[in-house]
């Protein structure tokens, strides 16, 4: 079964600061990643994904994330931070079933704070 | 093109009524997903369907939620009856069928408070 651990529920950075937030997953097959970002009373959306193409996925608003398999890690990061990118960040992944289908597993969110 | 449309917004019930949670698609997707997200939990899968059909309802947490899709259009999440412990925030999602990554695009979602 596949899971996903976000390391700290909240992150407070300084505008202007570096942004990093930690995602690990366990999968049994090599594995989609995705990270969705929720902004305040809007949908789920998909920040970048990663499809075993190149392990460094650039994304949308200057967000881009590693994958590293050796530690089963997918962290997010961006240089500088904006106001404009306070909101909730959520890392899942994705199996393919036997089916052909396949369901998202999510992370428990981190919320990013970013002060003045 | 529209996104992933919810209706209502927000529900707020009594313990015991019920309630019927409304989601749209993207046009021409065929993969429909609802996701519960609990305060403080993950948002966690409940079911998929793929055109009226339903895939997967594996994640469906007790038969008092009952989830259709008639046509293969829009679907319905209906719970009866409602209980506290299902207070949370209600996500549709939709794809293609065959879309490379199972890309899925997200509803705003409806936060439902059961009192």
């Amino acid at each position: 079964a596949q899971s996903v651990t976000q390391l700290g529920s909240h992150v407070s950075v300084s505008e202007g600061a570096l942004v990093l937030l930690r995602c690990n997953y366990s999968s049994s097959v090599p594995p989609y990643l995705f990270w969705y970002v929720q902004y305040p009373n809007q949908g789920l959306q998909l920040l970048l994904k990663y499809t075993s193409a190149a392990t460094l996925v650039k994304g949308i608003n200057g967000f881009e994330a590693e994958f590293k398999k050796s530690e089963t890690s997918f962290h997010l990061t961006k240089p500088s931070a904006h106001m404009s990118d306070a909101a909730e960040y959520f890392c899942a992944v994705s199996e393919i079933e036997d089916s052909g289908y396949s369901t998202l597993t999510f992370g428990k969110g981190t919320m990013l704070l970013v002060s003045p | 093109e529209a996104g992933v449309t919810q209706f209502p917004s927000h529900s707020v019930i009594e313990k015991g009524q019920t309630v019927t949670l409304r989601c749209d698609p993207i046009s021409g997707h065929d993969n429909l997903y609802w996701y519960r997200r609990v305060m403080g939990k993950e948002i966690k899968f409940l079911l998929h369907f793929v055109k009226e059909s339903k895939q997967d309802e594996s994640g469906m947490p007790n038969n008092r939620f009952l989830a259709e899709r008639t046509g293969g259009t829009y679907s319905t999440l209906k719970v009866q009856p409602a209980e506290l412990e299902d207070s949370g925030v209600y996500f549709c999602a939709s794809s293609q069928v065959g879309s490379p990554y199972n890309e899925q695009f997200f509803g705003p979602g409806t936060r439902l408070t059961v009192l």
